[in-house]
């Protein structure tokens, strides 16, 4: 079962604007993680945010919990060309041993 | 960079006769997962393993589907008989994060995963 809910399913932007991403999920969570895809091959981690955490950045990426809407945000900001694939958020639940449950994933596609 | 290796990168097979797919994890890492991808979706967890024993199998079909990971190392997922509907994308991923209990806060690092199409 997927815990998480992407929104958009998809989203097509232009390069230079900034993608917006958002994850919803439904228990308590430990920690939750943000996993970008390119076509045909495995997970690459982006970020890790605690529970205990609001707002994170890693280089281009910023990534928001609101533990008491249980939801998340992801934002690229001066998007490339490179960044087109899917992104999934995966939750790491409370009392779950650190398996994480992958949501249904944002398609990104980043026009030149 | 430590990877996850995992083979074959591509398996098509007939329905009702047997695969395998192979999987190192990263050293050190004691936790190893299989998930299941089917194209369009997020990955679904299979199977937990911590070491050599088992933490979760609840999502792993038994009937057909078996997992193993003997010296606590490299793990070997089967399925017997393969089915048109296990035509899907099996990502094996391993973490430095240990079982139920623990918090660790570690992502995962995925291998580049398996295409399996069954005919």
């Amino acid at each position: 079962s997927q815990q998480g809910e992407e929104d958009p399913q998809a989203l097509s932007i232009q390069e230079g604007e900034n993608a917006t991403m958002n994850c919803s999920y439904k228990t308590s969570i430990n920690n939750l993680q943000w996993y970008r895809q390119n076509s045909g091959r495995g997970l690459v981690h982006l970020i890790l945010i605690r529970s205990n955490e609001r707002e994170k950045h890693s280089g281009r990426l910023r990534v928001t919990l609101d533990t008491s809407k249980k939801s998340s945000s992801l934002l690229i900001t001066a998007s490339r060309a490179a960044d087109t694939a899917s992104y999934f958020c995966a939750t790491d639940e409370d009392n779950a041993g650190n398996m994480l449950t992958f949501g249904g994933g944002t398609r990104l596609m980043v026009k030149p | 960079e430590a990877e996850v290796a995992q083979s074959p990168r591509y398996k098509i097979t007939e329905k009702s006769q047997a695969v395998a797919f192979w999987c190192d994890p990263i050293s050190g890492h004691a936790t190893l997962y299989w998930y299941r991808q089917i194209l369009g979706q997020g990955p679904e967890l299979l199977v937990q393993f911590q070491d050599e024993s088992v933490v979760d199998d609840s999502q792993l079909p038994k009937d057909r589907f078996s997992a193993e990971r003997l010296k606590g190392v490299d793990s070997t997922l089967k399925i017997q008989p393969a089915e048109l509907g296990d035509s899907a994308m099996y990502l094996c991923a391993s973490s430095l994060a240990v079982g139920r209990g623990h918090v660790g806060n570690y992502g995962y690092t995925f291998g580049s995963g398996t295409r399996l199409t069954v005919v």
